[in-house]
């Protein structure tokens, strides 16, 4: 059973602060990972995706990588209280190109 | 990103009758679609993936003489449920993923959801 694994939280943070989420996946050939942000009675919005090791960042947003780890992570700077959500890590199953979603981590910024 | 709709966005229906759910992606062809479930507090479950002009592959357990896929162009994909019962009642929610992206990044944007409530 090739799993996604997240802490659900909550995780809280004040507002400026940077927010940390992690993920582990056990499916060594998985090659794309995504974090979605699904807001309470929402459907999940793409945030980012990464593919290669290292670090990608878009705006506030940093995910990282490492494959040999299996770990992803997702940096989230200055953290507002609209980014309060709950923040999906899903990865590709590598023979069907299916995603698989963690359970989700609810993130609180406090003001 | 990729736009893709869903309709409608809830919808109420008596025990014992049939409810279709349309899923359109908007700016892009889409050859493979997928739906999903989602109860309260839960992460998404992957129903079945829908792949034009051929039938839907369903996944364990999801009973594909209730939940059935038609995807019968590569912009719209539909999901009847019929028979409903009161536990079919969740929040359904399909994806699409966008053929433009790299092969190997299999992106999926996902519609808005359509809130089933079965009375």
């Amino acid at each position: 059973q090739k799993e996604v694994e997240q802490n659900s939280g909550p995780l809280s943070v004040p507002e400026g602060a940077i927010a940390s989420l992690n993920c582990t996946y056990s499916d060594r050939g998985s090659q794309s990972f995504f974090w979605y942000r699904q807001y309470s009675g929402k459907s999940p919005e793409l945030i980012m995706f990464i593919y290669s090791n290292g670090d990608k960042e878009d705006g506030r947003f940093t995910a990282q990588l490492n494959k040999a780890s299996q770990y992803v992570s997702l940096l989230i700077r200055d953290s507002q209280p609209s980014d309060s959500a709950t923040y999906l890590c899903a990865v590709n199953e590598s023979n069907t190109g299916k995603l698989i979603f963690g359970q989700g981590t609810t993130l609180q910024v406090k003001p | 990103g990729a736009v893709v709709s869903q309709h409608p966005s809830w919808v109420i229906c008596k025990s014992g009758t049939s409810v279709k759910i349309e899923c359109r992606s908007l700016d892009f062809q889409a050859t493979t679609m997928f739906w999903y479930r989602q109860f309260p507090k839960q992460s998404l479950m992957l129903m079945a993936t829908s792949n034009e002009g051929s039938k839907a592959t369903y996944e364990q357990g999801v009973e594909k003489d209730k939940f059935l896929i038609n995807h019968a162009s590569l912009t719209l994909s539909t999901l009847t449920v019929t028979s409903a019962h009161p536990e079919d009642s969740s929040f359904y929610i399909c994806s699409a993923r966008d053929p433009r992206g790299l092969a190997t990044t299999y992106e999926q944007y996902f519609g808005p959801g359509t809130r089933l409530t079965v009375t």
